[in-house]
């Protein structure tokens, strides 16, 4: 079966500074991993993806993942936070692209920006 | 090109109805799922739709049921409603089963009184 962990379910950054949002995962087989972003009220907007073809994966809004094998992580970075980013966000893995066995979801991390 | 729509937006249902949700994916999409978000368990896999057959389905009692139309819409049902079925339904579109990309909806917020 595979499973997300991830770290902290708020996490507050002022503006400016560097964003970490820390993921772990298990899976039985090589893993497709995700980031979601979720704003009020509004369904997940995919920010990246892994698929195997990279270690760093850059993604929308400055936003960019490493998947460390050796961890099993994913943690999620953006240099210099901005105001706009305040949301949810969402790790994900899947066996099978992300699609055929559905998405597993980790529990989500509230992003905070201190102006 | 169109995104996800879900129909309708917000819901509001007595304990013991049944509702029905509806999803029309991007054009050109072909597999559907649904998913479910409460504030306790998170976000949860529902089950998938591709070609009008349920390829998967989630750990949700028998209550929850789907179907997939030849234009590729799909909806849900939740039958007899529990309080507890209280949630954000999510529905996603991607072009095939594994395809690596899914695309969601804004979903429908169901309140169960």
């Amino acid at each position: 079966a595979q499973s997300v962990t991830q770290l902290g379910s708020h996490v507050s950054v002022s503006e400016g500074a560097l964003v970490l949002l820390r993921c772990n995962y298990s899976s039985s087989v090589p893993p497709y991993l995700f980031w979601y972003v979720q704003y009020p009220n509004q369904g997940l907007q995919l920010l990246l993806k892994y698929t195997s073809a990279a270690t760093l994966v850059k993604g929308i809004n400055g936003f960019e993942a490493e998947f460390k094998k050796s961890e099993t992580s994913f943690h999620l970075t953006k240099p210099s936070a901005h105001m706009s980013d305040a949301a949810e966000y969402f790790c994900a893995v899947s066996n099978s692209g992300g699609g055929a066995d559905g998405l597993t979801f980790g529990k989500g991390t509230h992003l905070i920006i201190q102006p | 090109k169109a995104g996800v729509t879900q129909t309708p937006r917000y819901l509001i249902k007595t304990r013991g109805q049944q509702v029905t949700l509806s999803c029309s994916p991007i054009s050109g999409h072909r597999s559907v799922s649904w998913y479910q978000q409460t504030p306790g368990q998170g976000l949860q896999f529902l089950f998938e739709y591709f070609s009008e057959t349920q390829r998967n389905k989630g750990n949700f009692p028998g209550r929850f049921s789907g179907r997939q139309f030849s234009n590729s819409r799909s909806e849900m049902n939740v039958s007899t409603l529990e309080l507890g079925d209280s949630a954000l339904y999510l529905c996603a579109s991607s072009l095939r089963p594994g395809a690596n990309e899914q695309y969601f909806g804004p979903g429908t917020r169901l309140t169960v009184t």
